[in-house]
């Protein structure tokens, strides 16, 4: 079955230090795969996203994600963590068939201490 | 701001009632997707429209139900409310076709007392 595993509830970095959020899928076939933010009381907002082509892509707020095939992976990192990174973060992916359904994870919660 | 509206923003029930959520996507998103966020459930599909016709469905229950309306709007339904119902509910569009991004709504806070 399709799926997508956040291995961590929580997360937490000093400001400053580099930081990554886990994100596997489990897949048949070729998947888009997305990171989104959550703040307090909001809706979620989209980062990134991996579709094709150069496997580190860059998103907003100087997040940036590596996609693995491999491992079919989908690591979302940020090289100097701020505190105002602290959020739930969601990995996603979508299956472009018939049915493009959206799976997200369950959410990581990212703490960046001060 | 997405785009993407979500009315009521909150709303508090008694048990066994019933409630409609609506959602107005982005202009011109074909596509509406309607998620439940609980605390200890993460963030669960329900069901998806494309132009008005159902397209998928995921853990939603058979007393839920939703639709979308021929000017693209779509409402969830949801009826003979447990207290376990309580939870954020999000609806997300996306373009068709697209680069495959979802744009979130504010969400509807329900509690069912």
């Amino acid at each position: 079955a399709q799926s997508v595993a956040q291995p961590e509830d929580q997360v937490n970095v000093a400001e400053g230090n580099p930081l990554t959020v886990k994100c596997t899928y489990s897949v048949s076939g070729n998947p888009y795969l997305f990171w989104y933010v959550q703040y307090p009381n909001r809706g979620l907002q989209f980062l990134l996203k991996y579709i094709t082509g150069d496997n580190l892509v860059k998103g907003s707020y100087g997040f940036e994600a590596e996609f693995n095939k491999s491992q079919t992976s989908f690591h979302l990192k940020k090289p100097s963590a701020l505190v105002s990174d602290s959020a739930l973060y969601f990995c996603a992916c979508l299956w472009m068939n018939r049915d493009d359904k959206i799976i997200f994870g369950k959410g990581t919660r990212l703490h960046i201490l001060p | 701001d997405s785009g993407v509206t979500q009315t009521p923003k909150h709303l508090i029930t008694a048990t066994g009632q019933r409630v409609t959520l609506r959602c107005s996507p982005r202009s011109g998103d074909l596509s509406v997707y309607w998620y439940q966020q609980s605390l200890d459930q993460g963030l669960q599909f329900l069901i998806q429209y494309y132009n008005g016709e159902e397209r998928a469905k995921g853990n939603i229950l058979e007393r839920f139900s939703a639709q979308q309306f021929p000017d693209l709007h779509s409402e969830l339904n949801l009826s003979s409310l447990e207290l376990g119902d309580s939870a954020l509910y999000f609806c997300a569009s996306k373009e068709d076709p697209g680069g495959g991004e979802l744009f979130f709504g504010e969400g509807s806070r329900l509690t069912v007392l």
